[in-house]
């Protein structure tokens, strides 16, 4: 199993462009997660989802948008980048309800001109 | 929701020395205390973990303990070693559905 993968490693955006963060498992979890990484901020959830089809907010939501339209994958919109959002992206997967942890991908850092 | 506090956010110890890290939490329906290291440069990895019917847990050099009635739940490092050098993190779940509310982190530094 590759377990969580996220594309791509780093990008730089200017700012008002648009792009996808791309998440995936291969390990049939239910729950997968969005978290930004600011220093001295530790980690907040952006978005999350229960399943296909199935996603909330979490703690900072603006600006940022989720789909999962399958299990295995959970894409990270940026409609219009600001400089804010310069962070270190992580997604994360569970089995599900009944297990509580959670599996990390190795990131992605993005800078916002 | 849940209000997860972490301290010290750096902790600088000599090898071989004890470390020790503390949270606190504001929920009290939360049941499930997982601590994450991370390295630099690396993605948060999950060392151990505990659960509200628990008092204490141990991993060889890493233990966690947990007060229900303060909120609050600790990680200690017996004979600290450099390889110990990360970012600690602390996070807190209601379990089941819920997605855990994690602590800014502790920086540990081990000087050899």
């Amino acid at each position: 199993n590759a377990g969580v993968t996220q594309t791509p490693k780093f990008q730089v955006l200017k700012t008002g462009q648009s792009m996808t963060l791309q998440c995936a498992q291969d390990m049939n979890h239910e729950y997968m997660s969005w978290y930004r990484q600011d220093p001295g901020m530790g980690l907040r959830l952006i978005h999350y989802s229960v399943g296909a089809g199935i996603t909330d907010q979490g703690e900072v939501p603006n600006g940022y948008n989720v789909s999962r339209s399958t299990t295995e994958d959970f894409p990270l919109r940026l409609l219009s980048a600001a400089p804010s959002q310069t962070s270190v992206y992580f997604c994360a997967s569970r089995p599900g309800q009944t297990t509580d942890t959670q599996y990390f991908g190795p990131g992605t850092r993005l800078t916002v001109l | 929701g849940e209000n997860v506090e972490q301290h010290p956010s750096t902790l600088s110890v000599q090898e071989g020395d004890s470390a020790v890290i503390k949270c606190t939490y504001s929920d009290s329906a939360s049941n499930y205390f997982p601590w994450y290291k991370q390295e630099l440069g690396k993605r948060p990895q999950l060392i151990i973990d505990i659960r509200s019917n628990v008092g204490e847990k141990k991993d060889q050099r890493i233990a966690v303990t947990l007060n229900k009635t303060a909120k609050h739940f600790s990680l200690h490092i017996t004979e600290t070693q450099p390889e110990d050098s990360a970012v600690y993190f602390c996070a807190a779940s209601k379990g089941g559905s819920y997605i855990p509310t994690f602590g800014r982190g502790t920086s540990l530094i081990v000087h050899p």
